[in-house]
């Protein structure tokens, strides 16, 4: 199974570029890599999705390196309202399929 | 707003009670999912559902259960509660069952067991 680590918490500030890692070492071929964003007592809200090289949305870039054993969300230029746990999710389709979150890492922004 | 529906909001038991939690899926998504996430901690995977049948089960207890109904919402069963079962417990949709699907969550209900 891919095991996800990710760190448990960040802090930054308005305006700056905030990247988030997340570690899947054990990552299987057909495997993509989603990123949510979830606010206290709210339900996860879907950032980005990936799987390989680099995405870019709206909202935020993704960086796969070309051996797929982890992942960083780039958040450009924050603000307070990015406040939140970030969650990267990655799907496992092996005989036992399961999808294994990462313990999510809590975002602060500071003015 | 996700589209994602959940009843009750809020729920209030005791130790050794049985609970159904609903959630109706977006329109024409055919997959749903349930977590568990309790106070500050991540979310633990419970089960889903593809078109009525079970697709995947993570830690789910056997305890708990869960059906997906012809059309399409589903339920979770919680029984012989116990303290530690007070959660939040999420429901989640997508359109097909696999990882690369966006999955849209609903807002949740609390259980609380005393």
């Amino acid at each position: 199974l891919a095991k996800t680590t990710q760190p448990i918490s960040m802090d930054s500030y308005e305006g700056q570029e905030v990247n988030i890692t997340c570690s899947h070492n054990n990552i299987a071929t057909n495997d993509y890599i989603t990123w949510y964003q979830q606010f206290p007592s709210q339900g996860p809200r879907f950032i980005i999705q990936g799987y390989k090289t680099k995405v870019t949305n709206e909202v935020a870039s993704l960086f796969i390196p070309a051996d797929r054993k982890s992942s960083t969300l780039s958040l450009p230029r924050v603000s307070l309202s990015d406040t939140a746990v970030y969650y990267c999710l990655v799907g496992s389709l092996d005989s036992n399929y399961q999808l294994i979150w990462g313990a999510g890492t809590k975002l602060i922004i500071k003015p | 707003d996700s589209g994602v529906t959940q009843t009750p909001k809020h729920l209030i038991t005791a130790t050794g009670q049985r609970v159904t939690l609903r959630c109706s899926p977006r329109s024409g998504d055919l997959s749903v999912y349930w977590y568990q996430q309790s106070l500050d901690q991540g979310l633990q995977f419970l089960i889903q559902y593809y078109n009525g049948e079970e697709r995947a089960k993570g830690n789910i207890l056997e305890r708990f259960s869960a059906q997906q109904f012809p059309d399409l919402h589903s339920e979770l069963n919680l029984s012989s509660l116990e303290l530690g079962d007070s959660a939040l417990y999420f429901c989640a949709s997508s359109v097909a069952p696999e990882n690369r699907d966006t999955q849209y969550f609903g807002p949740g209900t609390r259980l609380t067991v005393l």
